[in-house]
């Protein structure tokens, strides 16, 4: 089945520090792929998404490319804020049958001033 | 516009009580969606429904039950609580056809003592 892995927390950084974290996917076919995060204390919201093979996603600074190749679909920013401190979840969807979302375990990351 | 609303936020139950979670959701969304969150798992899908008047059992639908009431509304019914059903429980929706991308709700923090 579908299943995907992102990089082990947490993730603690100083303010401006860049930022990857990892993920990595397994499905057939030609997924969709996200990255939702989740604000202390809120729902996810959307990041950011890709949905073709090269398709690079961005919102807020953060970017990720969608690459079949190596099954991955990495987070970047290039200098991280107290702000973006949160839990980042990697999904992926079918674009067919019942469409759920399948998520990674999710990455806390804390960035300190 | 309001988005996809959660309630309650927070509740108790002692094991063998019922309760029924409600969401509703005002942007026209024929795709509704339940998901528990669980630390270390990711979210993980209890149900699904497609369209009005359909539901369908995702990866943990064990002890849950689950109502399109109709186009705007999808309550999830624990029918007989038990400790391994304390989780945050998420709402999600998506429009459905070639849209892809699901929005989620704040969450219900259920504990079942």
């Amino acid at each position: 089945g579908d299943s995907v892995t992102q990089m082990e927390g947490p993730v603690t950084l100083s303010e401006e520090a860049f930022l990857t974290i990892n993920c990595t996917y397994t499905a057939t076919g030609y997924p969709s792929l996200f990255w939702y995060v989740q604000y202390p204390g809120e729902g996810l919201q959307l990041l950011l998404k890709a949905t073709k093979a090269d398709d690079k996603g961005s919102n807020k600074g953060f970017e990720a490319t969608y690459r079949k190749e190596t099954t991955s679909f990495h987070l970047e920013k290039g200098s991280v804020q107290v702000s973006d401190s949160a839990v980042y979840f990697c999904a992926l969807t079918r674009n067919f049958g019942n469409e759920k979302l399948t998520f990674g375990t999710g990455t806390r990351l804390t960035i300190i001033p | 516009n309001a988005g996809v609303t959660q309630t309650p936020k927070f509740q108790v139950l002692k094991t063998g009580q019922s309760m029924t979670l409600q969401c509703a959701q005002d942007m026209n969304h024929n795709s509704m969606y339940w998901y528990r969150q669980d630390p270390g798992m990711g979210l993980r899908l209890i149900y699904y429904s497609a369209s009005e008047g359909t539901t369908d059992k995702g990866e943990v639908p064990n002890g849950y039950n689950v109502s399109r009431l109709n186009k705007r509304e999808f309550s999830l019914r624990l029918e007989s609580a038990a400790p391994s059903q304390t989780s945050v429980y998420f709402c999600a929706s998506k429009a459905g056809g070639l849209s892809d991308t699901q929005y989620f709700g704040p969450g219900t923090r259920l504990t079942v003592l």
